[in-house]
């Protein structure tokens, strides 16, 4: 089975500081994505990344970057954290196959809090 | 732009009712359309996925159908039980870029006993 893990499910930090969120995956799998949860908004893409140090910009980048060193290793980066940044933060992974990717396997989520 | 809607946003049955969940999806131009659950402070559990070619995909009390013309899909639970409590997603991927999947707001579901 899939397993997608996000290093920590609650986390409080302060505006201005840099806020680093892990997510490892045991798949071997080439597709990693950052998304972010909202009430009323849903779930919003950040960035993806297809390949070790290859990163796409998804639909909310801005005040974001993200790291991917290993395969199995994807960060979401905060480089100045602000309140409009509390969020339920969630990592998924995906293979492809014939070309196409197949369904997103999904971690637990970290809430994360900036006061 | 391709946009998601589900409805209704919450719903609330006694336990054993059958129901259906809506998702409705403005760009028929999709590549696979997937149904999640996500309980209470949690990530998401794939429920089932349609390729656009399918009609209908079936998984013990759940069915899902795909009607792409109209742009629609329900989510069918029968003999809804309360361990069914959780809130519903849907999202399609999209057949020029499968990298990305368009989420709806989900529909939160109750089943009381």
């Amino acid at each position: 089975d899939v397993k997608v893990t996000q290093s920590s499910r609650y986390l409080v930090k302060r505006t201005g500081e840099k806020v680093f969120l892990e997510c490892v995956q045991d798949m071997d799998h080439e597709n990693m994505f950052w998304y972010r949860q909202d009430p009323g908004l849903g779930l919003r893409l950040i960035y993806f990344s297809y390949d070790v140090k290859m990163k796409e910009k998804g639909d909310i980048p801005e005040g974001y970057s993200v790291s991917r060193e290993k395969k199995e290793r994807f960060s979401l980066i905060l480089e100045s954290a602000s309140t409009n940044q509390t969020s339920m933060y969630l990592c998924a992974s995906s293979v492809r196959q014939g070309g196409r990717n197949q369904p997103q396997h999904f971690g637990d989520g970290t809430r994360l809090s900036i006061l | 732009k391709q946009e998601v809607t589900q409805i209704p946003a919450a719903l609330s049955v006694p336990e054993g009712e059958n129901l259906v969940l809506n998702c409705s999806f403005t760009d028929s131009a999709i590549y696979n359309l997937q149904w999640f659950r996500q309980d209470p402070g949690k990530g998401l559990t794939s429920l089932l996925l349609i390729q656009s070619s399918q009609r209908e995909q079936t998984s013990g009390r759940l069915n899902a159908s795909l009607d792409k013309s109209s742009g629609r899909s329900t989510l069918y639970i029968a003999a809804s039980q309360p361990g069914d409590s959780a809130t519903y997603l849907c999202a399609v991927a999209l057949r020029h870029n499968t990298d990305k999947l368009i989420f709806g707001t989900g529909t939160r579901l109750q089943v009381f006993p």
